[in-house]
């Protein structure tokens, strides 16, 4: 089956720089990859995604990339504000019922 | 507007014992799943639903059962609760065509 492997599990930043987490996927056949964050006590909530049509995908600080051939992603933070730190999913579908996410990346912006 | 419910947030249960963890959504949405958040596990999906009726396997599908009677409800069954099963436990939703899904604020369960 499909399967996502994220890296880094844990990121430390200072405030104002640039934070990138980078996913891989297995599924040649994956076409949405989707990008979530998840605060404290809360559900993941979407902040960007990408489709396998697209290579690159910016929305204000927030910015994704996708490499079809070589099978990975990456999620790009830049100039992080305290606001930013989060558990951090990406995800891959291949389908249209289900979506498979990687093991989250926990982001801290050191002040 | 509700989004995706879930109920309740915290529950603890004695190894053996059965419940139900109740989702429902009022987007008319066609897709439900159901996912469990462990530490360095990410999100496992348990089951899923592609409509009324239709449900299928995850990746973490044993000692689970689900149903979708109606498009908004899909309830996750603990059949006999194990200590594995503590966890977070988050139900998510989303229209046809892999648009966004959205997440309930999640079940806190304790089996001890």
């Amino acid at each position: 089956g499909e399967n996502v492997e994220q890296h880094p599990s844990t990121l430390s930043v200072q405030e104002g720089d640039s934070a990138v987490i980078k996913c891989t996927y297995s599924d040649s056949a994956s076409n949405y990859f989707p990008w979530y964050k998840q605060e404290l006590g809360k559900g993941p909530q979407l902040i960007i995604d990408i489709r396998s049509n697209v290579g690159e995908k910016k929305d204000q600080r927030i910015a994704v990339t996708l490499n079809k051939t070589a099978k990975h992603f990456s999620l790009h933070i830049t100039e992080t504000q305290p606001e930013d730190s989060a558990v951090y999913f990406c995800a891959a579908s291949f389908r249209d019922d289900k979506i498979i996410f990687g093991k989250g990346t926990r982001l801290h912006i050191l002040p | 507007n509700a989004g995706v419910t879930q109920t309740p947030k915290f529950q603890v249960l004695k190894t053996g014992q059965s419940m139900t963890l109740q989702c429902a959504q009022d987007m008319n949405h066609e897709y439900m799943s159901w996912y469990r958040q462990d530490p360095g596990m990410g999100l496992r999906l348990i089951h899923y639903s592609v409509g009324a009726g239709i449900t299928d396997q995850g990746e973490v599908p044993n000692g689970y059962n689900v149903s979708r009677s109606t498009t908004e409800d899909f309830p996750l069954r603990l059949l006999s609760a194990a200590p594995s099963q503590t966890s977070v436990y988050f139900c998510a939703s989303r229209g046809q065509g892999r648009t966004e899904a959205f997440f309930g604020q999640g079940t806190r369960l304790t089996v001890v």
